[in-house]
């Protein structure tokens, strides 16, 4: 069974810290990793993606890929109330079929 | 969500009843995929279509559902006869192609059966 998994949190930061967020996979043969932004009662938003070794940032996100360790992982810096959400972590199964993670909870503390 | 548009948003229904959910994708994706979200399981792939094709039914948790994609515009998703824990949200996602499935989600139907 291919999972991605994620610390369900909550995970609770101040305002101006990092955040950062986890997740591991089981799924060798995965190439592709992204992060979704998913607001209460909203639909999931992508915000990242990394396919390759090492760090990819945009804006005050990095995305983080070690595929020896089957770890992705998401920093957010500044972090801001408007960041509070819950984050998922999706990997490619092959093809075009994607398997998420169960989400991981953050809320910025003001 | 503005790429694709769903339908209805809410549904709520009486167990027994048949359910027809729909996506309409803007042009220029590859792929669709609806997904069933729940608090229990998450977010789960039920099927998707390359180019109106089905490609991987595999999620698609039993014949009482079923899904078409006629053409590149519209697709559905039917459940025969609903069930209580078909309750979910259901979103539709595309895929615009190219290397990997980065994915836009629509705004998703919350389903209530009864």
């Amino acid at each position: 069974q291919k999972e991605v998994e994620q610390n369900s949190g909550p995970l609770s930061v101040p305002e101006g810290a990092i955040a950062s967020l986890n997740c591991t996979y089981s799924d060798r043969g995965s190439q592709s990793f992204f992060w979704y932004r998913q607001y209460s009662g909203k639909s999931p938003e992508l915000i990242m993606f990394i396919y390759s070794n090492g760090d990819k940032e945009d804006g005050r996100f990095t995305a983080q890929l070690n595929k020896a360790s089957q770890y992705v992982s998401l920093l957010i810096r500044d972090s801001q109330p408007s960041d509070s959400a819950t984050y998922l972590c999706a990997g490619d199964t092959g093809g075009f079929k994607t398997i998420f993670g169960a989400g991981t909870r953050l809320f910025v503390k003001a | 969500d503005a790429g694709v548009i769903q339908s209805p948003r809410h549904e709520v229904t009486e167990m027994g009843q048949e359910v027809t959910l729909r996506c309409k994708p803007i042009s220029g994706h590859d792929y669709l995929f609806w997904y069933r979200q729940t608090m229990m399981r998450g977010l789960e792939l039920l099927i998707y279509f390359n180019n109106n094709v089905p490609i991987d039914d595999s999620g698609m948790p039993e014949d009482r559902f079923s899904a078409k994609m006629p053409n590149a515009s519209f697709s559905t998703l039917k459940i025969q006869p609903s069930e209580p824990r078909d309750s979910a949200v259901y979103f539709c996602a595309i895929s615009l192609g190219g290397r990997s499935s980065e994915q836009y989600f629509g705004p998703g139907t919350r389903l209530t059966v009864t």
